[in-house]
């Protein structure tokens, strides 16, 4: 079954470093791949959005990877703030025929 | 340009009642999906409304149904509601064409059942 692997710890980051979040996904072939970023009690809000012949996305302090062959996604913040502080969820998007279907991990929790 | 409204924002129900949760999409968009999250836990898929029809459905059972309306807004449907459908449920609503657009959440509607 389709499995998405996010770091399951909450990850410190000390202010002005940077923090790199992991997402591995198993057994299905994404089409695309989105970052959300979610506050405690309220929806997540989308951040960057990476298609499978990009490697590499950039806004503002945010870089995303996408690499098909390790099926891996790299999610970049530098120059990390207290604001950045929440839960930031992966969700490889499967296609067919133009129905998006979001597949999320569990969130790593940045501090 | 309001984003996506959902209501309401917090319920409690009683094991076996039947809820209904509403959703408004971003403006100009036609496609609606609804998500469950339990705590802890990344939300996982429903189903998805375009054009008033349930496209795809996600492993949840026949007691979870929905509806788009012709304005684009959808409502959920959960019947004999169980203590484990407590979690908070979200609407995301896109455009149908072109692919591959970006999907937009609701703040959710807590839904406790006791």
């Amino acid at each position: 079954s389709q499995k998405i692997e996010q770091n399951s710890e909450a990850l410190n980051i000390q202010e002005g470093k940077t923090a790199t979040l992991t997402c591995n996904y198993t057994n299905y072939s994404p089409a695309y791949l989105q970052w959300y970023r979610q506050d405690p009690g309220r929806g997540p809000v989308f951040l960057l959005l990476i298609r499978e012949n990009e490697k590499e996305k950039r806004k503002e302090r945010l870089k995303v990877t996408f690499d098909t062959t390790l099926k891996q996604s790299l999610f970049h913040i530098t120059a990390s703030q207290p604001a950045d502080s929440a839960t930031y969820l992966c969700a490889p998007t499967l296609m067919n025929t133009g129905f998006q279907k979001l597949v999320f991990g569990t969130g790593t929790r940045l501090l | 340009d309001a984003g996506v409204t959902q209501s309401p924002t917090h319920l409690i129900k009683t094991r076996g009642q039947q809820v209904t949760l509403r959703c408004s999409p971003k403006s100009g968009h036609d496609t609606v999906s609804w998500y469950q999250q339990a705590l802890g836990q990344g939300p996982q898929f429903i189903f998805q409304y375009y054009e008033e029809e349930e496209r795809q459905r996600g492993n949840f059972p026949d007691r979870f149904s929905g509806h788009q309306f012709p304005n684009y807004s959808s409502e959920l449907n959960v019947n004999a509601l169980l203590l484990g459908d407590s979690a908070l449920y979200l609407c995301a609503s896109s455009l149908e064409f072109p692919s591959g657009n970006t999907i937009y959440f609701g703040e959710g509607s807590w839904l406790t059942v006791v």
